[in-house]
């Protein structure tokens, strides 16, 4: 079964546009942390935030915010103000447990952000 | 520190041809780790090291596939007899310990693109 689910695979919006991106997860664990990738063109991903299974209160850095609901299992992400620049792959990420021994990577979302 | 670096970026081979990868974590990381990401898709697990000790192998890792890291700094991935459906992106990855990761996830590399003709 899939343990991270990104239903969106690609997702269009023009410059200054908040732009949600949905992810779901799967794990039996009560310890676990969530995190979002960006993957840009060049390949390297590029770790944006996290959050772990103890604390639910959603946050927002800069132009970022997401919002965890253990309820529902979802961990969604949100630019606000989007920019070209932030045009590219997203990836949500599953660790169960405190060991980090591995990821589960959801299939990605494409953001296309046009100005 | 410039991160984690990969080598080659790109890499085209005949099937059948052996080919191996390089890694390069950022120095003071005592834990490296491998992923396949296909076309599409996001990266999937092959292996994780602790220092020069190889800890976990996914099953996707065959037996035509092999990872060291011998002195617990590069680690380079070797793929015997390749076949096409080999072609993809390895990245490789390196953190610190656990409370490391549980903050900053991991530090990736740009990948190794593998084409198998």
């Amino acid at each position: 079964a899939q343990k991270v689910t990104q239903a969106q695979t690609e997702i269009s919006v023009v410059e200054k546009e908040d732009v949600t991106l949905d992810c779901v997860y799967e794990t039996r664990d009560t310890t676990y942390y969530l995190f979002w990738y960006k993957q840009p063109p060049s390949g390297e991903l590029v770790f944006l935030i996290r959050r772990n299974s103890f604390d639910e209160q959603n946050e927002i850095s800069g132009r970022y915010s997401w919002n965890f609901q253990k309820s529902t299992s979802s961990f969604n992400f949100t630019i606000t103000a989007s920019q070209v620049v932030d045009s590219a792959v997203y990836f949500c990420a599953l660790s169960e447990g405190y060991n980090f021994n591995k990821f589960y990577f959801g299939s990605g979302t494409k953001l296309n952000v046009k100005p | 520190d410039t991160g984690v670096s990969q080598n080659p970026r790109h890499k085209i081979t005949k099937r059948g041809q052996n080919v191996t990868f390089r890694c390069d974590p950022i120095s003071e990381h005592n834990r490296l780790y491998w992923y396949r990401q296909t076309l599409g898709q996001g990266p999937e697990f092959l292996t994780y090291f602790q220092n020069e000790a190889q800890l976990e192998k996914s099953r996707l890792l065959s037996d035509r596939f092999s990872a060291e890291r011998p002195k617990g700094s590069f680690s380079t991935l070797e793929i015997q007899r390749t076949e096409q459906g080999d072609s993809a992106m390895y990245l490789c990855a390196s953190s610190l310990a656990a409370e490391y990761s549980a903050n900053y996830g991991y530090t990736f590399g740009s990948g190794t693109r593998l084409t198998v003709v």
